[in-house]
């Protein structure tokens, strides 16, 4: 069953403007993952926060994660362009098994 | 250098038919995956296998078989073919399973007709 849920399902904004996104799971975790799909292309890891981070930046970018709430968001600062891409977290099944589950995706446009 | 590669790019055939998507990683990763992602951009694991060895197998029907000759390659092979299965078919690979880092091939865009 689907583990992460992104929110909103679509962003759209102007460059230069920040642009948040959502995700909740289910279960207990021991790591989320951030990852970014350009239109037509294989998925790109974005940044890995471990259960015991509350943030951590990378960049533009910038994940937080509260495990009591069992959320994390991702914020992009100064969106260009090139960000226009669909933006999925990920979680590990429980039981540090092999799986990763990931969202449905949040579709972000960004406008020049 | 390409770490994930995946051929081919783009796949059209016929109903029943039995065709071959092939992925290779030069990453030295130990753990390969097969993703399948549908219309709704819903992307879902299909099969994992860690060193030559199946550890993953999601409820698939048994029309996909996935062959790994080695580490380095696994291959997803489909028989008869249906509608349903007209996706875009990712590989992945990673060092670790779970917790690390997934890199992703580009995709194998499926169309059957």
């Amino acid at each position: 069953s689907q583990q992460g849920e992104e929110d909103p399902q679509a962003l759209s904004i102007q460059e230069g403007e920040n642009a948040t996104m959502n995700c909740s799971y289910k279960t207990s975790i021991n790591n989320l993952q951030w990852y970014r799909q350009n239109s037509g292309r294989g998925l790109v890891h974005l940044i890995l926060i471990r259960s015991n981070e509350r943030e951590k930046h990378s960049g533009r970018l910038r994940v937080t994660l509260d495990t009591s709430k069992k959320s994390s968001s991702l914020l992009i600062t100064a969106s260009r362009a090139a960000d226009t891409a669909s933006y999925y977290c990920a979680t590990p099944t429980q039981g540090g098994s092999e799986k990763l589950v990931f969202g449905k995706g949040t579709k972000l446009t960004v406008n020049p | 250098d390409t770490a994930v590669s995946q051929t081919p790019k783009y796949l059209v055939t016929q109903m029943g038919n039995d065709k071959s998507i092939k992925c290779e990683q030069n990453l030295g990763h130990d753990t390969m995956y097969w993703y399948k992602q549908d219309s709704k951009k819903f992307l879902k694991i299909m099969f994992s296998y860690n060193n030559k060895e199946l550890i993953i197998n999601e409820t698939v029907p048994n029309r996909f078989s996935p062959k790994s000759p080695d580490k380095a390659h696994l291959n997803l092979h489909i028989n008869s073919l249906e509608l349903g299965d007209s996706a875009v078919y990712f590989c992945a690979s990673s060092q670790l399973a779970g917790e690390s880092t997934q890199y992703f091939g580009p995709g194998t865009r499926l169309t059957v007709l």
